[in-house]
């Protein structure tokens, strides 16, 4: 997925144990999103942010955390990993905040809390 | 109460058939509507959108879908499935004026069968 990639791929974490996910972009996008697919669910949205340092909470947003120190930058940490974190983690960017040009995904982190 | 709903878990389709796949919306004000499609080990790629305008919009890979206000649906649809189109098909919506969030939908698995 050009311009946007995740880091990393793949990871397995004991319960209890933080992570931090990494997203990094290459358009200057300012809006950058983090969201979770679970079976059933579809993705939900778990923070977002709307420029350096300017973050807020999306719909599952409890156990998460995030920051965003530079524009092409954006983590995502979960504070005490849980079993219930397990999923598959997408990074998304758009170059506006009417979303009339959509997202563009990375590749997703496959995340297993055991 | 907002959200989308994809009442199909999966749909098969032999290859050559047209292929529909559903998508029904409920949300406040003029809906902004997408369709995703995910392959495996991948992010979501961005397939069409529906802003305001023809109510027919054409998308990339050959897909088009059409938006019907009165039935609030946004179908898929492609005239002629290939088996290279099998993959998770997602529906979006952003939610009325003064949001800037999607809903995405649970996602439908399409298989092509040669």
């Amino acid at each position: 997925d050009a311009g946007i990639t995740q880091s990393p791929r793949h990871k397995v974490t004991e319960t209890g144990t933080p992570v931090t996910l990494r997203c990094h972009q290459t358009e200057n996008h300012r809006y950058m999103y983090w969201y979770r697919q679970d079976p059933g669910h579809g993705l939900r949205l778990i923070h977002y942010s709307y420029g350096v340092k300017d973050t807020d909470k999306g719909e599952v947003s409890d156990g998460y955390s995030v920051s965003r120190s530079k524009t092409e930058d954006f983590l995502l940490t979960l504070e005490s990993a849980t079993s219930s974190q397990t999923s598959v983690y997408f990074c998304a960017i758009s170059p506006n905040l009417d979303l009339a040009d959509g997202y563009t995904f990375g590749s997703g982190t496959r995340l297993t809390v055991v | 109460a907002q959200s989308v709903a994809q009442p199909e878990d999966q749909v098969n389709v032999a290859e050559g058939n047209p292929l529909t796949v559903k998508c029904t919306y409920s949300v406040s004000g003029n809906p902004y509507l997408f369709w995703y499609v995910q392959y495996p080990n991948r992010g979501l790629q961005f397939l069409l959108k529906y802003i305001t305008g023809d109510n027919l919009v054409k998308g990339s890979y050959g897909f088009e879908a059409e938006f019907n206000k009165s039935q609030t649906s946004f179908h898929l649809k492609k005239p002629s499935a290939l088996v290279s189109d099998s993959a998770l098909y997602f529906c979006a919506v952003r939610r009325g004026s003064g949001t800037y969030k999607y809903i995405f939908g649970t996602g439908t698995r399409l298989k092509v069968l040669a």
